[in-house]
């Protein structure tokens, strides 16, 4: 049974560092890995998708990086801003299905 | 564009009372899913679909019954509420295939009383 574990459970840093967002799942069969974030009271909102096939994607200033033979993803945040506060999640796809890690919320402090 | 509609956003229930939650895409995605979340429990699969006529079981599928009539609508029952089905629920859509990007509607805060 796939297992999607995300450390820190929580993270407060002060506005402008950057910071890096660790994913680890037990089953390496995967086809891709989701980033999500998720306000507080709202949806989950994509972020950014990496293929089993692909090491990285980037979006603005976040970068994912998977590493599928060793069953982790980070989620690199670079210049950290108050608004950037959120829960966030990764999820696995198997087969017919996305398995959640239990998030990281993350605070930004001004 | 839409993408994916839940509504109501908020439900109160009596224990024993049955209901709908709505979810509709407009994105013509053949695959569409429904989760709950719980504190400490995470996002978990209840139902899902991969087209018209065409429903599974996910992780966590009792109490719960689904049918999918067409490519836009993935209704959501509750047969017969419990206190254990108050949770968020999502709603969420994707191509088919094993590697497209999945979306999530806004969700539904349900309590069961």
């Amino acid at each position: 049974k796939q297992e999607v574990t995300q450390i820190p459970a929580a993270l407060s840093v002060p506005e402008g560092e950057n910071l890096v967002l660790n994913c680890s799942f037990t089953d390496s069969a995967i086809y891709n890995l989701q980033w999500f974030r998720q306000d507080p009271g709202k949806g989950l909102t994509s972020l950014l998708l990496i293929q089993s096939s692909q090491r990285e994607q980037t979006s603005g200033r976040l970068n994912a990086s998977l590493d599928k033979s060793s069953g982790r993803s980070t989620l690199y945040i670079a210049a950290s801003q108050p608004g950037d506060s959120a829960t966030y999640l990764c999820a696995v796809r198997g087969a017919q299905k996305l398995v959640f890690g239990q998030g990281t919320r993350l605070t930004i402090n001004p | 564009n839409a993408g994916v509609t839940q509504t109501p956003k908020f439900q109160v229930l009596k224990t024993g009372q049955s209901m709908t939650l709505q979810c509709a895409q407009d994105m013509n995605h053949e695959y569409m899913s429904w989760y709950r979340q719980d504190p400490g429990m995470g996002l978990r699969l209840i139902h899902y679909s991969v087209g018209a006529g065409i429903t599974d079981q996910g992780e966590v599928p009792n109490g719960y019954n689904v049918s999918r009539s067409t490519t836009e609508d993935f209704p959501l029952r509750l047969l017969s509420a419990a206190p254990s089905q108050t949770s968020v629920y999502f709603c969420a859509s994707s191509f088919g295939g094993m590697n497209t990007e999945a979306f999530f509607g806004q969700g539904t805060r349900l309590t069961v009383v």
